[in-house]
């Protein structure tokens, strides 16, 4: 079935270094979702991309969408602790929303 | 409610029984979405409702689960003849339309014993 793969798995950082996590398709996305997961907690939604080529910034985070609209990227700028949890994308597909696997980040202080 | 409320939050059942969880989702927000989500994976879509009627089931594992939303509010996922295979945690979201944003209840943490 559909499903977009997350790049990396895991990372982690020192405090204060930056994040990228990468999210493809082999299809064309009508939009891709990003959402954030603290340990323990549930996705949270963060920002949805629809335009090629969009870039979206939320302070430290920026949410990239790529021209083809098969790629999208959320860069973390210099990361601090409360950065931690597991970041997913997420793609419409008909009438629901299928999950990347994650990237879990963890940041040592 | 202010947000989507579930329960219970914890549910410890036997391998066979049958259980019962509840999604109480945001007033006014038509998409009812069940999610299914085991420890380090992303979550796993399992039926959308719009208003009463389950639009997408396509993701329910097999014939021991179904759901309803009688009322087009609250909505019920029901797990027959439990496996341990089935210990996961499950998630409600809903949405004001189905194409905005989703917001997620807490989860139920399901475990068969």
């Amino acid at each position: 079935g559909q499903q977009v793969m997350q790049i990396p798995q895991y990372q982690h950082v020192q405090e204060g270094e930056d994040f990228t996590t990468y999210c493809n398709s082999s299809t064309t996305l009508s939009n891709i979702q990003w959402y954030k997961q603290r340990p323990g907690g549930h996705p949270v939604f963060l920002i949805q991309l629809v335009k090629s080529g969009e870039v979206k910034k939320q302070k430290r985070l920026t949410f990239q969408f790529g021209e083809a609209k098969k790629n999208s990227s959320l860069h973390i700028t210099a990361t601090q602790t409360t950065d931690v949890g597991t970041y997913f994308c997420a793609e419409e597909y008909g009438n629901k929303l299928v999950f990347g696997a994650g990237t879990i980040l963890r940041v040592k202080s | 409610g202010a947000g989507v409320s579930q329960t219970p939050s914890n549910k410890v059942t036997e391998k066979g029984k049958y259980v019962e969880l509840r999604c109480d989702p945001i007033s006014g927000h038509t998409a009812l979405y069940w999610y299914r989500q085991s420890l380090g994976q992303g979550p796993e879509f399992l039926i959308y409702f719009q208003g009463t009627g389950a639009a997408d089931d396509s993701g329910l594992p097999n014939d021991r689960f179904f759901a309803v939303r009688p009322e087009g509010s609250v909505s019920t996922l029901k797990i027959q003849r439990t496996e341990r295979g089935d210990s996961a945690v499950y998630l409600c979201a809903s949405s004001f339309d189905g194409n905005t944003e989703a917001f997620f209840g807490q989860g139920t943490r399901l475990t068969v014993v």
